[in-house]
């Protein structure tokens, strides 16, 4: 059983420097997410995609791009890191139709540490 | 704005109930999860509730008053793999969740 993959699972990252953190899901969800997650606070909204070839801003989009190409890849790429984007980084999908709840299926997450 | 309060930490012991308690305020409202997220693991799904009332899972039970914009989490016979942080997540009118930043139930022997 696959779900979500995240890669990589941890990075550490010189700033500066560009990074993609990958996400694939092989449960054909047409929604994914990209949230970031920091002690002491909630999950924040980076960016979403209701659909492939569409994307969306969220709470905190600054530095951070994504793209949907298809419905299965939905990478997020920092194009100079700076050290505040240290975090934990979570992909989720959802199937948003509308017999659904929209629960979230997450990633295993991956750890990014900019120095 | 947008806003979620709950308890930062809890403890209670294996065997007993607990409830954790989250008070939410939305623009708009479409149903409020609550997520279960083990220590350097993702968060799963536990309950989805968009009608007031009770809604009993298990051991898990969540409740839900919209008009006072409050739910809780019921957990009885607690066990020590219980032991993670809780995230009350209420959907706003955009259908985007709102995460509180969770509470995290310690359970001792």
């Amino acid at each position: 059983t696959a779900g979500i993959t995240q890669a990589p699972t941890s990075q550490i990252l010189a700033a500066g420097r560009s990074m993609t953190l990958r996400c694939t899901q092989d449960m054909r969800h047409n929604a994914m997410y990209w949230y970031r997650q920091d002690l002491g606070l909630g999950l924040r909204l980076i960016h979403y995609s209701n659909t492939a070839g569409t994307t969306g801003k969220g709470e905190v989009p600054d530095g951070y791009s994504v793209s949907r190409a298809n419905t299965d890849d939905f990478p997020l790429t920092l194009a100079s890191a700076v050290p505040s984007q240290t975090s934990v980084y979570f992909c989720a999908s959802s199937d948003s139709s509308v017999t659904n709840t929209g629960e979230l299926f997450f990633g295993e997450g991956s750890r990014l540490t900019v120095l | 704005g947008q806003n979620i309060d709950q308890p930062t930490e809890m403890t209670a012991t294996e065997g007993a109930i607990v409830q954790i308690n989250c008070t939410y305020q939305t623009s708009g409202f479409n149903g409020l999860f609550w997520y279960q997220q083990h220590a350097g693991e993702a968060p799963t799904f536990l309950s989805y509730n968009v009608l007031d009332g009770l809604e009993e899972k298990g051991r898990f039970s969540s409740f839900l008053s919209r008009s006072k914009g409050y739910s809780y989490l019921l957990l009885k016979e607690l066990q020590m793999k219980d032991s993670a942080s809780y995230l009350c997540a209420p959907m706003d009118s955009n259908y985007q969740l709102i995460w509180g930043a969770g509470t995290k139930l310690i359970i001792k022997p």
